[in-house]
C-alpha cells in the first residue's frame, strides 16, 4: 500500500547543477502533479499531468521541466538549480473525471526538501 | 485568479473544546474542495473532500461544510485532542474548462490543542 513515493528525501545542490526529483504511484492515477511549499507562500502548482504523454504549466513552471512517459511515474528536473528554487517539493495523485465522477481526492507524497546553495 | 484564505493563521485552545476553522475563496467556480492535515516536516494527510454539489461531509469527530455562494467552507472539530495538533490546510480546485488543472492552497491554521 505505498501510494505516492517521494525520492529523495532530502537534498542539497549546488547553484548551476541539475537533477530529478522522483514521484511514483501504485494506485493507477492518471493525474499527477508537483507543487512547492515555501514559507508564507503555501502551495503552488508547478505542472501536472493528466495522462501518460500529456503535461501541462501550473502556477510557477519557470526553472522546471516534467514528462510522463508510463501512468506510474512523473519526475521533475531541474536543469540548472537556482537560490530561489530552494523548497520543499510535493507530488501528488488522483483519478481524473474519466476514471471516477464521484470525486478525485489528492493523495500526496511526503516530499522532497531541497536546498539550493 | 482563485485566492484561497484561512482564518485564524493561528490557534491554541484546551483539550475537550469543539473548534471551527474557517477557509474561503474568491471564485465560486469550483469542482470541489479539500482538507488536509500537515505534521511538521511531513506530507499532506487528505481528511475530507467535498463535491461542488454536497454541502457538507463527515469522518469520524470532523465535519466540513461548503457553502460554494458565499465562497466558504469550515471544518469543525469535536473533542479536541492534542493528538489533532498540525496544520490545517484547505485547497479547492477549478472546474474544467480553462486555467491550470490543480489545487489552490490556503496558506493554513496552525493549530495547538493544549494538554
Amino acid at each position: 500500500n505505498a501510494g505516492v513515493t517521494q525520492t529523495p528525501k532530502f537534498q542539497v545542490l549546488k547553484t548551476g547543477q541539475s537533477m530529478t526529483l522522483q514521484c511514483a504511484q501504485d494506485m493507477n492515477h492518471e493525474y499527477m502533479s508537483w507543487y512547492r511549499q515555501d514559507p508564507g507562500m503555501g502551495l503552488r502548482l508547478i505542472h501536472y499531468s493528466v495522462g501518460a504523454g500529456i503535461t501541462d504549466q501550473g502556477e510557477v513552471p519557470n526553472g522546471y521541466n516534467v514528462s510522463r512517459s508510463t501512468t506510474e511515474d512523473f519526475p521533475l528536473r531541474l536543469l540548472s538549480a537556482a537560490p530561489s528554487q530552494t523548497s520543499v517539493y510535493f507530488c501528488a495523485s488522483s483519478r481524473t473525471f474519466r476514471q471516477d465522477r464521484l470525486g478525485q481526492p489528492q493523495h500526496f507524497g511526503d516530499g522532497t526538501r531541497l536546498s539550493i546553495l | 485568479k482563485q485566492e484561497v484564505t484561512q482564518i485564524p493563521a493561528a490557534l491554541s485552545v484546551p483539550e475537550g473544546e469543539n473548534l471551527v476553522l474557517n477557509c474561503s475563496f474568491t471564485d465560486s467556480a469550483i469542482y470541489n474542495l479539500q482538507w488536509f492535515r500537515q505534521d511538521p516536516g511531513k506530507g499532506l494527510t487528505s481528511l475530507l473532500l467535498i463535491q461542488s454539489s454536497q454541502r457538507e461531509q463527515t469522518s469520524g469527530r470532523l465535519n466540513a461544510s461548503l457553502d460554494k455562494s458565499s465562497g466558504r467552507s469550515t471544518l469543525y472539530i469535536a473533542a479536541s485532542q492534542p493528538g489533532d495538533s498540525a496544520t490545517y490546510l484547505c485547497a479547492v480546485r477549478r472546474r474544467e474548462g480553462g486555467g491550470a488543472d490543480g489545487l489552490t492552497f490556503g496558506k493554513g491554521t496552525h493549530l495547538i490543542i493544549q494538554p
